[in-house]
């Protein structure tokens, strides 16, 4: 069964740091393209970044470009997000999710998801 | 980037009536190579993750029920519960999967029974 189970969640400052991980089970990790959405409280969806089976290559959407590093560990099949410099619009429930197929390429919708960690950014 | 507009925001429809939601987005999402539409429909009910429910616009996943069923090409699309049962209360999201990153979702839509 595949699980995806994120930790790392909290009540940061503004301009804090925070690492966000997510550990995978149930299928082989190092197949898949990974990814992080986010979903502000009582919001809708939004992709943060994705980060290729080997992690050579990372997207990122312009919010959080120069601020979020996307990673990964295969041997210990988790994905991470480095967050710095949080602003109180990052505050969200931030999901671990797999990109389907196991593809080269990132073309393919989410089929797993965590059930998310949450992420406040107050003073 | 690849805007994703979703119609209505909610709707209230009666049990064993039909819901129809839509989806436009601001450039094509059909790949002339393979001509498949890069659209998928996510549900997501109160305090989980979203489910994913459609692929390719109209592939259903293994396990929803055929009361669901996507359809459309190129820059609209639909998703279409033929019978609303209780538990299909949710949010449903589109979201495009087309060329480079970043990946966009719609708004999400809101089904409530009436």
């Amino acid at each position: 069964e595949v699980q995806l189970v994120e930790s790392g969640g909290g009540l940061v400052q503004p301009g804090g740091s925070l690492r966000l991980s997510c550990a995978a089970s149930g299928f082989t990790f190092s197949s898949y393209w990974m990814s992080w959405v986010r979903q502000a409280p009582g919001k809708g969806l939004e992709w943060v970044a994705n980060i290729k089976q080997d992690g050579s290559e990372q997207h990122y959407v312009d919010s959080v470009k120069g601020r979020f590093t996307i990673s990964r560990d295969n041997a210990k099949n988790s994905q991470f997000l480095q967050m710095k410099s949080l602003r109180a619009d990052d505050t969200a429930v931030y999901y671990c999710a797999r990109v389907m197929d196991g593809s080269r390429w990132p073309n393919h919708p989410f089929d797993y998801w965590g059930l998310g960690t949450l992420v406040t950014v107050s003073s | 980037d690849i805007v994703m507009t979703q119609s209505p925001d909610s709707l209230a429809v009666s049990l064993g009536e039909r819901a129809t939601i839509n989806c436009k987005s601001s450039q094509t999402v059909l790949f002339s190579s393979n001509n498949r539409n890069y659209l998928a429909w996510y549900q997501q009910k109160p305090g989980q993750p979203p489910k994913l429910l459609i692929s390719w616009a109209s592939t259903r996943e293994s396990g929803v029920p055929d009361r669901f069923s996507g359809s459309g090409s190129g820059t609209d699309f639909t998703l279409t519960i033929s019978s609303l049962q209780a538990e299909d209360v949710a949010v449903y999201y589109c979201q495009q999967y087309y060329g480079a990153p970043p990946r966009t979702f719609g708004q999400g839509t809101k089904v409530e029974v009436k």
